[in-house]
């Protein structure tokens, strides 16, 4: 069975300083990997995902992660935050044969000015 | 092309009623997930409908069901609502022919049980 642990409930941080959002998966078969933000009061957008190949992705937003299967880690990153960045993300992981995405508790950012 | 939307978006029910949620998924997506959020549980998976089929389920009592008609719009059911029952429902859709895809979620049904 798979699982996903996000290991920080709340992470504050003021705005242009760099953040990590940690997300560790278990799974003993293949899996995608997946980012995705929920603004409040609004549904999960997908920020970004690892399918295959290099394993740095990046979003449009300035937003990337790094796969790092010995470590069974996929955490997120970004540079310099911005206040609109105030959010919930999660981590979700899909095995490579089925239809289902099993998602982390979240992890909910929040900006200070 | 329009996103994909849910029905109601609130909702107040009392302990023994039952309730029904509906989502239309985006044009041309033919597979639809239920999922269950809640402040301490995050997001769990309900179940997951393909072509009027359910491919995919989680670790729900029967009380949940669900189901997907020919245009691919999907209601999920729970009877006899418990107070823990009380969360924001989201159903996402995806096009499902293969693994993995981007799913697309609707704004969710917040409902309340009393």
């Amino acid at each position: 069975a798979q699982s996903v642990t996000q290991l920080d409930s709340q992470v504050p941080v003021f705005e242009e300083a760099p953040v990590e959002l940690r997300c560790n998966y278990s799974s003993s078969v293949s899996v995608y990997l997946f980012w995705y933000v929920q603004y409040p009061n609004q549904g999960l957008q997908l920020l970004l995902k690892y399918l295959s190949g290099s394993t740095l992705v990046k979003s449009i937003n300035g937003f990337e992660a790094e796969f790092n299967k010995s470590q069974t880690s996929f955490h997120l990153r970004k540079p310099s935050v911005h206040i609109s960045d105030t959010a919930e993300y999660f981590c979700a992981v899909s095995d490579t044969g089925g239809f289902k995405t099993i998602f982390g508790a979240g992890t909910r950012l929040f900006v200070k000015a | 092309k329009a996103g994909v939307t849910q029905t109601p978006r609130y909702l107040i029910k009392t302990r023994g009623q039952q309730v029904t949620l509906s989502c239309s998924p985006i044009s041309g997506h033919r597979s639809v997930s239920w999922y269950q959020q809640t402040p301490g549980q995050g997001l769990q998976f309900l179940f997951e409908y393909f072509s009027e089929t359910q491919r995919n389920k989680g670790n729900f009592p029967g009380r949940f069901s669900g189901r997907q008609f020919s245009n691919s719009r999907s209601e999920m059911n729970v009877s006899t609502l418990e107070l823990g029952d009380s969360a924001l429902y989201l159903c996402a859709s995806s096009l499902g022919a293969t693994s993995p895809e981007t799913q697309y979620f609707g704004p969710g049904t917040r409902l309340l049980v009393l």
